[in-house]
């Protein structure tokens, strides 16, 4: 079973809109990254944030991490038609396993 | 920049057939993975290392092997094939952070289609 699950499945928006998405993962964690994949390609590392961090920024990037709840979230702020891509969360586990859900399809549309 | 080249961006073989994924890392990285993607379910962990010559089981290995023999290199073989391992392959690797484990760097993949 995935231990990230991302939520929506699929995300549209409009330039210039903020875009959330979140994860909930099962077990305990030592970290949880988020990755982007445009379509076809290899995934590229968004950012980490550890266990005991509850919020990360990188650029127009933000990350909240709720160990309590088992949650995280991504929020892109002013979105770029580039930015259309998925987006997964990755649960670094206790014992070495880096997990990954299903992840969340954006559109950014013009 | 760290570099993960995988062997082959596209492959077709037959079932039954011997398959290696090649996976190159040029960053002196401990661990290295190989993962599945398929449509909707995301990435699964098929195998992974944390140093030469040792591997360990991810989610899914049945039906997998893999071999590190060198640091830099860390290969997946699939004795036989069968159509239900049709997919996109991706191999990464990554630094150990202190209790964790780092960014994971992504070849392109390998998108495998079994006849």
């Amino acid at each position: 079973s995935q231990q990230g699950e991302e939520d929506p499945q699929a995300l549209s928006i409009q330039e210039g809109e903020n875009a959330t998405m979140n994860c909930s993962y099962k077990t305990s964690i030592n970290n949880l990254q988020w990755y982007r994949q445009n379509s076809g390609r290899g995934l590229v590392h968004l950012i980490l944030i550890r266990s005991n961090e509850r919020e990360k920024h990188s650029g127009r990037l933000r990350v909240t991490l709720d160990t309590s709840k088992k949650s995280s979230s991504l929020l892109i702020t002013a979105s770029r038609a580039a930015d259309t891509a998925s987006y997964f969360c990755a649960t670094d586990l206790l014992g070495g396993k880096l997990q990954f859900g299903a992840g969340t399809q954006v559109v950014v549309t013009p | 920049d760290v570099k993960v080249t995988q062997s082959s961006r596209y492959l077709v073989k037959r079932t039954g057939e011997k398959v290696f994924l090649e996976c190159v890392q040029d960053m002196d990285h401990e661990n290295m993975f190989w993962y599945r993607q398929d449509p909707g379910l995301g990435l699964r962990l098929i195998y992974f290392s944390y140093d030469v010559k040792m591997k360990e089981k991810g989610d899914i290995p049945e039906g997998y092997s893999v071999s590190r023999e060198k640091k830099e290199r860390f290969s997946l073989i699939l004795e036989s094939a069968s159509t239900n391992q049709t997919s996109m392959y991706l191999c990464a690797s990554s630094f150990s952070l202190a209790g964790g484990t780092g960014e994971l760097f992504f070849g392109e993949g390998s998108r495998l289609t079994v006849l």
